[in-house]
């Protein structure tokens, strides 16, 4: 059965410094990758997915992740944050023959300080 | 031009009463779902409409009834309420059930049982 681990349940890091959220999965099949944020008080938007090709996959908004199948994990990275990108990051999977449903980690909050 | 929106955004109530949760979607997507975020933060599944037709129904008590009138709206009746049940509820919608769509959450829904 397929599961998400989000070890780090709060970051803290200072405006300007890189970071990264670490996402790890369980799964015996083939897998899509998300990783979505929740401000506060709002919904859940998707920030990027890995879905086939290249396993360095790219947002908007200056993160990235990076799919490694051999360690599963799907690791959040931004060279430099900023005070807006605090919010809560969920990592979600779902494995490419399941009853289409999304698997979510526990979250991740980052937490930016000037 | 919400995408998605939920009524009420807060719910309190007393234990064994019985309430409902509204969604709708303006999307013109075919899919929506129901999901329950605990205290701690965690994300889970409950339900999953395509076209107006279940697809996933998670273990979740029959005290829950969701219902889709048509295909922009799922709304979740819940009866006799218990503590357990507060918690944060998300609906959200995609194209299509299919693994590598993107999921579009509404505000979520606050629901607290006295």
């Amino acid at each position: 059965a397929q599961s998400v681990t989000q070890l780090d349940s709060q970051v803290p890091v200072f405006e300007e410094a890189p970071v990264e959220l670490r996402c790890n999965y369980s799964s015996s099949v083939s897998v899509y990758l998300f990783w979505y944020v929740q401000y506060p008080n709002q919904g859940l938007q998707l920030l990027l997915k890995y879905l086939s090709g290249s396993t360095l996959v790219e947002s908007i908004n200056g993160f990235e992740a990076e799919f490694n199948k051999s360690q599963t994990s799907f690791h959040l990275r931004k060279p430099s944050v900023h005070i807006s990108d605090t919010a809560e990051y969920f990592c979600a999977v779902t494995e490419m023959d399941s009853s289409y449903k999304l698997i979510f980690g526990s979250g991740t909050r980052l937490l930016v300080r000037p | 031009d919400t995408a998605v929106s939920q009524t009420p955004k807060y719910l309190v109530t007393q234990m064994g009463n019985d309430k409902s949760i509204k969604c709708e979607q303006n999307l013109g997507h075919d899919t929506m779902y129901w999901y329950k975020q605990d205290s701690k933060k965690f994300l889970k599944i409950m339900f999953s409409y395509n076209n107006k037709e279940l697809i996933i129904n998670e273990t979740v008590p029959n005290r829950f009834s969701p219902k889709s009138p048509d295909k922009a709206h799922l709304n979740l009746h819940i009866n006799s309420l218990e503590l357990g049940d507060s918690a944060v509820y998300f609906c959200a919608s995609s194209p299509g059930p299919q693994l590598n769509n993107e999921q579009f959450f509404g505000p979520g829904t606050r629901l607290t049982v006295l």
